[in-house]
């Protein structure tokens, strides 16, 4: 099984819409971090969270807000969705003292 | 802004050649530098890293070399397969930050032909 996963893997909305974007890990991880991907860029950091109690705006937060339910879990919510928030979304996760990140599958969203 | 790039966006390599991938980066502070593989369809995976003390480090058929006077990095790839085809990144941590953000770069495509 793998040690972490994403819901949907793919995603087709309406602007306007509001959607959610869920992860979930197995690996105890107390760290975990939302990006999203565009084609010929890198990474970049949406929100990210050390544990249950911490929710930190990454450098492309604008639009997106995250929920924390437990350690295993973090979401990702695009409030009202517009057509730039199409994109690849990846969560990833890390051990508290540790820079390596371990990534998800990946959610591909399609904001018409 | 300081940031992480790399040369080439695509690397064409065939088979059973060796590959290398480049990376620079700017900023002088970063002390852990780490490299991820994604093929198409799935999410980066971790290949191999390295920290600012070292210059040098080997893995299964890869090894990352670190120049720190000129702010390189690469990643050798022994003989290449066609499994390792995919887009490679690299990524280096912020030491500036009160924690390690990773900064990543565009990446770039490695294909293998046979």
């Amino acid at each position: 099984d793998a040690d972490v996963t994403q819901t949907p893997r793919n995603r087709i909305t309406k602007t306007g819409k509001r959607i959610m974007l869920e992860c979930s890990q197995t690996k105890g991880h107390d760290r975990m971090y939302w990006y999203r991907q565009d084609p010929g860029l890198g990474l970049r950091l949406i929100y990210y969270s050390f544990d249950v109690k911490d929710i930190n705006k990454g450098e492309i937060s604008d639009g997106y807000s995250v929920s924390r339910q437990a350690q295993a879990k973090f979401s990702l919510s695009l409030e009202s969705a517009i057509p730039n928030q199409t994109a690849l979304y990846f969560c990833a996760t890390s051990e508290a003292s540790q820079e390596t990140q371990y990534f998800g599958p990946g959610t591909r969203l399609l904001v018409l | 802004g300081e940031s992480v790039g790399l040369h080439l966006p695509t690397l064409s390599v065939q088979e059973g050649d060796n590959s290398i991938i480049n990376c620079a980066y700017s900023n002088s502070a970063s002390d852990y530098f780490i490299w991820y593989k994604q093929e198409s369809g799935k999410g980066p995976q971790f290949i191999i890293d390295i920290r600012s003390n070292m210059d040098k480090r080997q893995g299964q058929r890869v090894t990352v070399l670190l120049n720190k006077t000129v702010k390189h990095l690469s990643l050798q790839i022994a003989a290449t397969q066609p499994g390792d085809s995919a887009v490679y990144f690299c990524a280096e941590n912020w030491a500036t930050d009160s924690w390690g953000k990773l900064q990543f770069g565009a990446g770039t495509q490695v294909v293998v032909t046979p």
